[in-house]
């Protein structure tokens, strides 16, 4: 199985902040990458898709980069609605894994 | 609009079973595989595995294989996971989602809140 693993496990930021979360992959998974921000309560969003593609709807503040098995997601001048817990998830095969998330919270 | 809707909230007995469905609408229900994954209380993202409503083929997370059964009911565009001999670790919210391509979950359902407790 591959493993994912993110840090910071969690941030504090103010409103405007560039923030950055990592995460790694056990061995390369083709960029079959995608980003999650869950808010207490409710489902997971999804973010990103393909490691770097913007999924519709999103805010383009968001964006994702990588390859292999290291990959990050930034929030450029984050706003008060990004407060919230980070997962990504490889779909590289079976079964699927998810990280342990990030929480970003307000300094 | 694309939409993934629950049930409710379960509390069963340690043993039992709980059936949860997930009814789609706003989009063609057989062209898209359905997943299912869990969040324990203050946990993290778990798989448990997905279904072709088409062919009704599934594919489970090896740790639930033998206690999960996921099922589709084509005629309401409705998707089920029944899981078994639950136990009080099994204690989460249970969200069906729809998976664009290999494995993207791009829709989620609400969540199912499920309580096993004696």
């Amino acid at each position: 199985d591959i493993q994912m693993t993110q840090s910071p496990s969690s941030l504090s930021a103010s409103v405007g902040d560039r923030v950055t979360i990592t995460c790694r992959a056990s061995q390369g998974i083709n960029n079959y990458l995608a980003w999650f921000q869950q808010k207490p309560g409710k489902a997971p969003k999804s973010l990103i898709f393909a490691a770097s593609s913007l999924e519709s709807g999103v805010p383009s503040r968001f964006s994702g980069s990588g390859s292999g098995t290291d990959f990050t997601l930034t929030i450029n001048s984050l706003q008060p609605e990004d407060f919230a817990t980070y997962y990504c998830q490889h779909y590289n095969t079976y079964p699927i894994n998810f990280g342990p998330g990030t929480k970003v919270d307000i300094k | 609009q694309v939409q993934l809707v629950q049930s409710g909230a379960e509390v069963k007995k340690p043993g039992a079973s709980v059936k949860v469905s997930c009814k789609a609408s706003g989009y063609s229900f057989i062209s898209y595989y359905i997943h299912w994954v869990r969040q324990a209380p203050g946990q993290g993202l778990e798989w448990m595995g997905w279904i072709n409503p088409n062919s009704g083929g599934t594919n489970y997370a090896q740790k639930f294989q033998g206690r999960v059964a996921m099922t589709t009911d084509t005629s309401i565009s409705t998707t089920y996971m029944e899981l078994s001999s639950l136990r009080s670790d099994d204690t989460a919210v249970y969200y069906c989602a729809r998976s664009r391509g290999v494995g993207f979950l791009d829709y989620w359902g609400q969540g199912a809140l499920v309580t096993v407790s004696s």
